[in-house]
């Protein structure tokens, strides 16, 4: 079945710090994928996307690119602000067979960062 | 204002008294669904609807039930609860399909004792 793989958290930065956040996948074909963010309190949101090998989605700040070579698609920001703390969730959405629907999570990751 | 609604946002309970956890969006979508958010487990589906009368299984499905006779409602019905359902449950709606922008609810905190 599908599934997806973050790197484990919390993850604590300095304001201005460069952030990876590490994110890997296990599906058949072509699937898409995705980057939410759930600020405190809130539900999730759609950060960025990339629905095709090579593909780069980007937002705010924000770049992963689809590997599907190394199956990962990384979380990267040059330099983050105390307003990025947040969690983030790396997601997989595969429309063959029985995962038709279905959208897959990661575990998510903390980030916290300081002034 | 484009919104996710869910109630309640807190809810303590007792094991086997019937709950209803309500969703509702205004952005005419099709495709909603339910998951619930564990530490260390990131978000999990419990149910999923394409459209009104039609809803599958998502990853995580016993204990729960769903239906979709309106287009803007989802609700998430936990039979008879137990305390392994005690998490924070999260209704999402797209357009159409999964592989589109999710819109979230804010999320309801179900305690089970």
């Amino acid at each position: 079945g599908n599934s997806v793989t973050q790197m484990e958290g919390p993850v604590t930065l300095s304001e201005e710090a460069f952030l990876t956040i590490n994110c890997t996948y296990t599906a058949t074909g072509y699937p898409s994928l995705f980057w939410y963010v759930q600020y405190p309190g809130e539900g999730l949101q759609l950060l960025l996307k990339a629905t095709k090998a090579d593909d780069k989605g980007s937002n705010k700040g924000f770049e992963a690119t689809y590997r599907k070579e190394t199956t990962s698609f990384h979380l990267e920001k040059g330099s983050v602000q105390v307003s990025d703390s947040a969690v983030y969730f790396c997601a997989l959405y595969n429309a063959g067979g029985t995962s038709y629907g279905k959208l897959t999570f990661g575990q998510g990751t903390i980030l916290t960062v300081h002034p | 204002e484009a919104q996710v609604t869910q109630n309640p946002r807190y809810l303590i309970t007792v094991t086997g008294k019937k709950l209803t956890v309500t969703c509702s969006q205004n952005m005419n979508h099709e495709y909603m669904s339910w998951y619930r958010q564990d530490p260390g487990l990131g978000l999990r589906q419990i149910y999923y609807s394409m459209n009104v009368e039609v809803t599958d299984k998502g990853d995580v499905p016993e204990g729960y039930k769903v239906s979709r006779k309106e287009k803007r409602n989802f609700p998430l019905i936990l039979e008879s609860p137990s305390p392994n359902q005690t998490s924070l449950y999260f209704c999402a709606s797209s357009l159409r399909r999964a592989n589109q922008p999710q819109h979230f609810g804010d999320g309801t905190r179900l305690s089970i004792l």
